[in-house]
């Protein structure tokens, strides 16, 4: 069975730039959760996914960012427009229910410069 | 403020002896704790979680005790291997709701098992 897989591994780009990162859950899970962990610091929580509806989103952290998950399936996180502070790793993880723990991916390396 | 606090940011332990990495918590609504392990380059791996009606949980090398009064947590690994050499993230949840959908982390603690 193919674990979480993210997309790209690493990114760098400009201040003021678009990226957009990708998650594909493993199949069959509906849950699906983007977390964050800027250096030095705790990976936090950004949102979670039920299938395609947004079912909590109170750690996104300003409306630069933007998370979908068309049908269902694969979610994208983008950041527009970066800044500094965005720099991080953005880890994806999903789960076929709530009670347990979460599957996480190998996370995307964001680097603003 | 930090909900989940792992003070040790390292633990240095001698192959074969006994890991103990600590956590301490602050929100009562967390219900629902659980371990990872994390390689460099890698994210983190589940590795053994507790529910707020246990006080213990073990498999195999790993158990998990908790301290509903202290709000506190331990991970033992016994005995310790140079393979447990990682970082360890202890995360919270609040399963029957009160807070945010998505885990809770401490900082981690970075454990060196020495041969």
């Amino acid at each position: 069975e193919a674990g979480v897989t993210q997309f790209p591994s690493h990114s760098v780009i400009e201040k003021g730039q678009t990226v957009t990162l990708r998650c594909d859950p493993i199949s069959g899970h509906d849950n699906l959760y983007w977390y964050r962990r800027v250096m030095g610091k705790e990976i936090k929580f950004l949102l979670h996914f039920v299938k395609e509806s947004k079912q909590d989103e109170s750690g996104m952290p300003n409306n630069r960012f933007l998370a979908e998950r068309t049908g269902g399936t694969y979610s994208t996180l983008k950041v527009q427009p970066a800044e500094l502070e965005d720099s991080g790793v953005y880890f994806c993880a999903s789960s076929q229910d709530t009670s347990g723990g979460s599957f996480f991916g190998p996370g995307t390396r964001l680097t603003v410069l | 403020d930090q909900q989940v606090k792992q003070n040790s940011p390292s633990l240095s332990v001698q192959e074969g002896r006994i890991s103990i990495l600590n956590c301490d918590y602050t929100n009562s609504m967390f219900d629902y704790f659980l371990w990872y392990k994390k390689y460099p380059a890698e994210g983190p791996t589940f590795l053994i979680s507790i529910s707020s009606i246990k006080d213990k949980n073990e498999d195999g090398r790993f158990t998990v005790f908790l301290n509903k009064s202290a709000k506190h947590l331990s991970l033992h690994i016994v005995p310790s291997q140079p393979g447990d050499s990682a970082v360890y993230f202890c995360a919270a949840s609040a399963l029957s709701g009160g807070g945010a959908d998505g885990l809770t982390f401490g900082k981690g603690t970075h454990l060196i098992i020495q041969p």
